[in-house]
């Protein structure tokens, strides 16, 4: 079983929806979750941090539930700007990030 | 800030042939980790360094991949010799210690092994 498993999509979508990203992760000894972006031919960069209570930055909200060891990533009203691809992180120690394999979502006119 | 900056952009080889990989972190970042990205693995950990230390090299894939950090501004990632299954975009990121989850991405090297 990966360590960090995610459905590959691809998602599309029209402007203006509502789309979620899930996320399940292995290790119960994880320590921090994050989601990070990746444009096509670029480098991955940090969308935001996961946080037990829950967190919302703008259209962004993420939640994690570590009973489940899931986490999830909902964006709503979609930009045509936020086609990418989305890669779940799990942090089992400082240094030790491991990186799902990623959704790719598209938002069309 | 520049970002952290690898080089080359593009490298195309032969099978056979040495390749080294360039890295120059943020400055100020004490760590540094080199990655892997394929499309049937996605992105893999290679190795990681602290203060130029190698903390952990169990993701090289086998012993003719290498990577050496003499300073705090510079890294190599080296194959040798290179294989066609090697062909991937090799990722340097670095960061701070104590918060090593904002692990900044540099452009990436794209390889090709013929």
């Amino acid at each position: 079983r990966k360590e960090v498993e995610q459905d590959p999509g691809p998602f599309n979508v029209p402007e203006g929806a509502t789309v979620a990203f899930n996320c399940t992760y292995s290790n119960s000894a994880s320590q921090s979750f994050f989601w990070y972006r990746q444009d096509c031919r670029k480098e991955p960069k940090l969308l935001m941090s996961v946080y037990s209570s829950g967190n919302e930055d703008g259209r962004f909200t993420a939640q994690l539930n570590r009973a489940s060891q899931y986490i999830s990533l909902l964006i709503r009203d979609s930009k045509l700007s936020d086609s990418a691809t989305y890669l779940c992180v799990v942090n089992l120690n400082n240094n030790d990030m491991r990186f799902g394999a990623g959704t790719r979502l598209t938002v069309k006119p | 800030d520049a970002g952290v900056i690898q080089s080359p952009r593009h490298e195309v080889t032969e099978m056979g042939q040495e390749v080294t990989l360039r890295c120059k972190p943020i400055s100020g970042h004490n760590s540094l980790f080199w990655y892997r990205q394929t499309m049937m693995r996605g992105l893999e950990l290679l190795i990681y360094f602290n203060n130029n230390v190698p903390i952990d090299d169990s993701g090289m894939p086998e012993d003719r991949f290498s990577a050496k950090m003499p300073n705090a501004s510079f890294s190599t990632l080296k194959i040798q010799p290179s294989e066609p299954r090697d062909s991937a975009v090799y990722f340097c990121a670095s960061s701070l210690v104590l918060r090593a989850s904002e692990q900044f991405f540099g452009p990436g090297t794209r390889l090709t092994v013929l």
